[in-house]
């Protein structure tokens, strides 16, 4: 059964600041794997994917995600945190396959930006 | 940019009642799921859907809960009898070939 690990429950940056979320997995091969936000309230916004290729993978809003195999991690990153970038972030993955899959989801990292 | 909608955003009912959450895919989408999260909790899988049929579902998606896709463009979730512990978020969401999975911005399902 896959699973996914979020260690950090609330992570509180400095605008300006850089960060990364970190997301660990567990998965009998390679799954997909997603980051997606959440806004108090609102739906889940797919921030970026890995399917294959280049481990390093962009997103919107300026994040990009790394997807280490022999550490079974996607741990998220960002450059330098705007005060709008709070919310809540999920790690997913998904069985490998084909379009059809049910996605499994961390229990979240809520961040939090001080000015 | 095609979304997927939800309605309603927001349904209280009471406990024993029957609800039906409704969703519109995007067009071009041929796999469906139901995920629900609790308040404060992670998100969970409930169900998937393919040619009119679950092809997957949770230990959470018991007797109680039914789907269909009734005219080709709406895709529900009914809940036969609710319970105070059925109150959360419930997301739709599809997928495609890009095999991204879009998500609707949910109902929030309120029991009393």
């Amino acid at each position: 059964a896959q699973s996914v690990t979020q260690p950090d429950i609330h992570i509180t940056v400095s605008e300006g600041a850089s960060l990364e979320l970190r997301c660990n997995y567990s998965y009998g091969a390679t799954p997909y794997l997603f980051w997606y936000v959440q806004s108090p309230g609102q739906g889940l916004q797919l921030l970026l994917k890995y399917f294959s290729g280049d481990t390093l993978v962009q997103g919107i809003k300026g994040f990009e995600a790394e997807f280490k195999r022999s550490q079974s991690s996607f741990n998220l990153r960002k450059p330098s945190v705007h005060w709008s970038d709070a919310a809540e972030y999920f790690c997913a993955v998904g069985a490998r396959g084909g379009s059809n899959y049910k996605l499994t989801f961390g229990k979240g990292t809520l961040l939090t930006v001080n000015p | 940019e095609p979304e997927v909608t939800q309605t309603p955003s927001h349904q209280v009912t009471q406990m024993g009642q029957e609800v039906i959450l409704r969703c519109v895919p995007i067009s071009n989408h041929l796999y469906f799921y139901w995920y629900r999260q609790i308040l404060g909790q992670k998100v969970e899988f409930l169900v998937s859907f393919y040619n009119n049929e679950i092809s997957e579902k949770s230990e959470i998606f018991d007797d109680q809960f039914s789907v269909e896709r009734p005219d080709g463009s709406n895709f529900t979730l009914k809940i036969r009898s609710t319970k105070l512990e059925d109150s959360a978020m419930y997301f739709c969401a599809g997928t495609g070939d890009s095999y991204e999975q879009y998500f609707g911005p949910g109902t929030r399902l309120t029991v009393t």
